[in-house]
């Protein structure tokens, strides 16, 4: 059973959309981090929040924007989606020294 | 530039053998590893960690090794199971796991029945 949930799994969208893509935990994770990942590439991180309110960015420049107005939520927003951001997004939360606990992620292709 | 690096992106095994996926990483400040394993379409799942403190860590069929001199981890699998095919993340962090982890590119296995 999961504990981290992404929607959509799937997204399909044009050019110059605005996209929210959703992440919720029910663990009570202080910490919560969005990567990107291309296939056969490594996970880059691009946003990552330690607690409510509190938001940073991450090693990979990205154009999107993030929010933690819950301890819970932790979503992403891109104003004006290009191809160029077609990815597959994952989320994680932990807490202390534990490793992490991902989403099923979400495979966003921009047409 | 990489700060961890799977240099090898796959590795094929047949089903009852040794599975052993090498890490090699840069930032002499890393003091925690992880292993994580990914499937198809899913998100990845952890699955061995150990501390700069310690050389060696196991859990079942899975041990990691760290050599701290060379930069270099590794993941040896006994005896491998096809179950096991997936693509495996080697990760590493600072302050024992509280900052943020670095990823490398992942190497995919497959286990041959």
């Amino acid at each position: 059973e999961a504990d981290i949930y992404q929607t959509p799994r799937y997204l399909v969208i044009g050019t110059g959309k605005k996209i929210t893509l959703e992440c919720s935990q029910t663990m009570g994770h202080d910490k919560m981090y969005w990567y990107q990942q291309d296939p056969g590439m490594e996970l880059h991180l691009i946003h990552y929040s330690y607690g409510v309110n509190s938001t940073e960015k991450g090693d990979l420049s990205s154009e999107s924007t993030v929010s933690r107005i819950r301890t819970e939520h932790f979503p992403l927003t891109l104003e004006s989606a290009r191809p160029s951001h077609t990815s597959q997004y994952l989320c994680a939360s932990s807490v202390g020294t534990a490793g992490y606990t991902f989403g099923s992620g979400t495979r966003l292709t921009v047409v | 530039d990489q700060q961890v690096k799977q240099n090898s992106p796959s590795l094929s095994v047949q089903e009852g053998r040794i599975s052993i996926l090498n890490c090699d990483y840069t930032n002499s400040m890393f003091d925690y590893f992880l292993w994580y394993k990914k499937y198809p379409a899913e998100g990845p799942t952890f699955l061995i960690s150990i501390s700069s403190i310690k050389d060696k860590n196991e859990d079942g069929r899975f041990t990691v090794f760290l050599n701290k001199s060379a930069k270099h981890l590794s993941l040896h699998i006994v005896p491998s199971q096809p179950g096991d095919s997936a693509v495996y993340f080697c990760a590493a962090s600072t302050q024992g796991g509280s900052e943020k982890l670095v990823f490398g590119k992942g190497m995919k296995l497959t286990v041959n029945p």
